[in-house]
């Protein structure tokens, strides 16, 4: 079963916009982190934000983190078509075995040249 | 590039087949932990290994079995394939909290 869900499950926006995807979870974290993955293949880790932390930067990206409301976001300032891919959140919580992450669905995301 | 390397690339197999998928982890990572990846859904775990011994383990049947070796190298084998076992596989390598994830082994079960 999947922890988290991504909204939207797909966005197209033109190069230049910003771009915002968000992540829901069910259970307490450890931390939550973002994925990015090129056609079907190996995940590369964009950030890494702490239960206690609320705002990372990271370049372009920016994500924030709510636990009140088990939510984040993830925003992609100043998009270009190489950002174009799907974009996972994943949680570790302190009940995981090891650092076992636990996946949302991912938001596909399309930027248009 | 992650330094995590997988093989082999692409693999098609047969219902009742068996078949084992190989991983590399990074220099010094001791903890590897592998994936399944159905098309369109996101990655769901299925095993992690440290230091030789299984150290969690998700939501998947006792035909999905792993082995980690002495140089942290991995294998994941899954017997009496079916056809829903058709997926990406990933295998992540860790230090502290990142997982290094390697380009994936695309199982076709027919």
């Amino acid at each position: 079963s999947q922890q988290g869900e991504e909204d939207p499950q797909a966005l197209s926006i033109q190069e230049g916009e910003n771009a915002t995807m968000n992540c829901s979870y069910k259970t307490s974290i450890n931390n939550l982190q973002w994925y990015r993955q090129n056609s079907g293949r190996g995940l590369v880790h964009l950030i890494l934000i702490r239960s206690n932390e609320r705002e990372k930067h990271s370049g372009r990206l920016r994500v924030t983190l709510d636990t009140s409301k088990k939510s984040s976001s993830l925003l992609i300032t100043a998009s270009r078509a190489a950002d174009t891919a799907s974009y996972f959140c994943a949680t570790e919580g302190p009940n995981n075995a090891g650092n076992m992450l636990t996946f949302g669905g991912g938001t596909r995301l399309m930027v248009k040249p | 590039e992650t330094g995590v390397t997988q093989s082999p690339t692409h693999l098609i197999k047969t219902r009742g087949q068996q078949v084992t998928l190989r991983c590399s982890s990074q220099s010094g990572h001791n903890t590897v932990s592998w994936y399944q990846q159905a098309l369109g859904q996101g990655p769901q775990f299925i095993f992690q290994y440290y230091r030789e011994e299984e150290n969690g383990r998700g939501n998947f049947p006792p035909r999905f079995s792993g082995l980690q070796f002495p140089n942290y190298s991995s294998e994941l084998n899954v017997n009496a394939l079916e056809l829903d076992d058709s997926a990406l596989y990933l295998c992540a390598s860790s230090s502290h909290n990142e997982q290094f994830f390697g380009p994936g082994t695309r199982l076709t079960v027919l």
